[in-house]
């Protein structure tokens, strides 16, 4: 089972921050906050992830609370080729192995 | 560079036939995870392969199976195909180390009939 919760679905306007949020309120210390999205019928594609700092990248930020137990995913300039799925995982560090659990994810609507 | 590339994108098959489903990883990828994903029950994973050995799997009955190759590459198998198989079968790649990323192909559609 997923150790994640997301809200279903999140609308949002183009060219406004898209703030997904996550609840992982059982993560263990060893164990990284993974974002990857879905855009229809292709596949999962990698967004950002993180261990307790805050994380940036060239597609998103994440936020993670200092006691671990949530996140939030922002997408700074929401456009609408942003529209897709999007999955909070959570995965053990030192595992090199891939095994990841997708919960149901947030379908993210961006409205121009 | 490359990515991940199944073959493959599409394929039909009747109840009871067999399938083979390829994955070739991203150079340098010695680790290969496989999922399928249907509407009602999401993305689920099924196995993970590195360096040709089986290395986790998940809760799919023995007619899934797969196999990693010394070159990485991967194939799985279905045997015996119910209607309940058809699905988007995902395949993905990575480095291994504590933490890094998983790439993900574009997927092999199934469609049993």
């Amino acid at each position: 089972d997923a150790k994640t919760t997301q809200p279903p679905s999140m609308d949002c306007a183009e060219g406004r921050a898209a703030n997904l949020p996550c609840n992982h309120s059982t993560i263990s210390g060893n164990e990284y906050v993974y974002w990857y999205r879905q855009i229809h019928s292709q596949g999962p594609q990698y967004i950002i992830h993180g261990l307790k700092n805050n994380e940036t990248n060239e597609m998103a930020s994440l936020i993670i609370t200092e006691d671990r137990k949530s996140s939030t995913l922002i997408l700074p300039h929401a456009t609408l080729r942003d529209t897709a799925v999007y999955y909070c995982i959570v995965k053990p560090w030192g595992q090199g192995a891939q095994k990841l659990v997708f919960g149901q994810g947030t379908r993210l609507t961006i409205n121009p | 560079k490359a990515g991940v590339t199944q073959t493959p994108r599409y394929l039909i098959k009747t109840r009871g036939q067999q399938v083979t489903l390829s994955c070739s990883p991203i150079s340098g990828h010695r680790s290969v995870s496989w999922y399928q994903q249907t509407p009602g029950q999401g993305l689920q994973f099924l196995f993970e392969y590195f360096s040709e050995t089986q290395r986790n799997k998940g809760n799919f009955p023995g007619r899934f199976s797969g196999r990693q190759f010394s070159n990485s590459r991967s194939e799985m198998n279905v045997s015996t195909l119910e209607l309940g198989d058809s699905a988007l079968y995902l395949c993905a790649s990575s480095f291994e180390g504590p933490n890094t990323e998983a790439f993900f192909g574009q997927g092999t559609r199934l469609t049993v009939v």
